[in-house]
């Protein structure tokens, strides 16, 4: 069965820190990974996708790499705002369109 | 494009009682999933629909149950509460040109008396 553990569970940085998120997941034959951004309360807003054939993908101050073999992908954000505290999941597409989702990082930045 | 709708946004009721949620999905979309959010189980799968009919399932009860009609748009049925159902239901839809990505809605708040 399909495990997506995310460290840490919670990280507090500084405004302006380039920080990194870690995903990792433990069987590789996976078609995707999503990253969502959950602000409290709310739903899942999608930020990046990386299909299984790709290495990273990039959205502004985001970046995404995957590394399939080794079960892991890392979400960069670089110069962290206040407007990017929320809870980052992992979520990765297995067999059967059966998604598996990580319990998150819990992102504060401080002003 | 409108987004994922759902509603209601918020439930109350008591234990003993069922409740039904909806759900649209992003129009063109046909594929509809559930899930249960918690703070001490995370995001945990319910079932997946597509095109009316049922393709994935989790591991719940069969307190929990849904459907689709021929708009794409999906159900969820939950008999018999009980506390632990407290939770954030949220339901995501994908399709079209952008078919391997989920696009979640708002969620629906459960609380159970």
């Amino acid at each position: 069965k399909q495990e997506v553990t995310q460290i840490p569970a919670a990280l507090s940085v500084p405004e302006g820190e380039n920080l990194v998120l870690n995903c990792s997941f433990t069987d590789s034959a996976i078609y995707n990974l999503q990253w969502f951004r959950q602000d409290p309360g709310k739903g899942l807003t999608s930020l990046l996708l990386i299909q299984s054939s790709q290495r990273e993908q990039t959205s502004g101050r985001l970046n995404a790499s995957l590394d399939k073999s080794s079960g892991r992908s890392t979400l960069y954000i670089a110069a962290s705002q206040p407007g990017d505290s929320a809870t980052y999941l992992c979520a990765v597409r297995g067999n059967f369109n059966k998604f598996y989702f990580g319990s998150g990082t819990k992102l504060n930045v401080k002003p | 494009k409108a987004g994922v709708t759902q509603t209601p946004r918020y439930l109350i009721k008591t234990r003993g009682q069922q409740v039904t949620l909806s759900c649209s999905p992003i129009s063109g979309h046909r594929s509809v999933s559930w899930y249960q959010q918690t703070p001490g189980q995370g995001l945990q799968f319910l079932f997946e629909y597509f095109s009316e009919t049922q393709r994935n399932k989790g591991n719940f009860p069969g307190r929990f149950s849904g459907r689709q009609f021929s708009n794409s748009r999906s159900e969820m049925n939950v008999s018999t509460l009980e506390l632990g159902d407290s939770a954030l239901y949220l339901c995501a839809s994908s399709g079209g040109d952008r078919a391997h990505e989920q696009f979640f809605g708002p969620g629906t708040r459960l609380t159970v008396l």
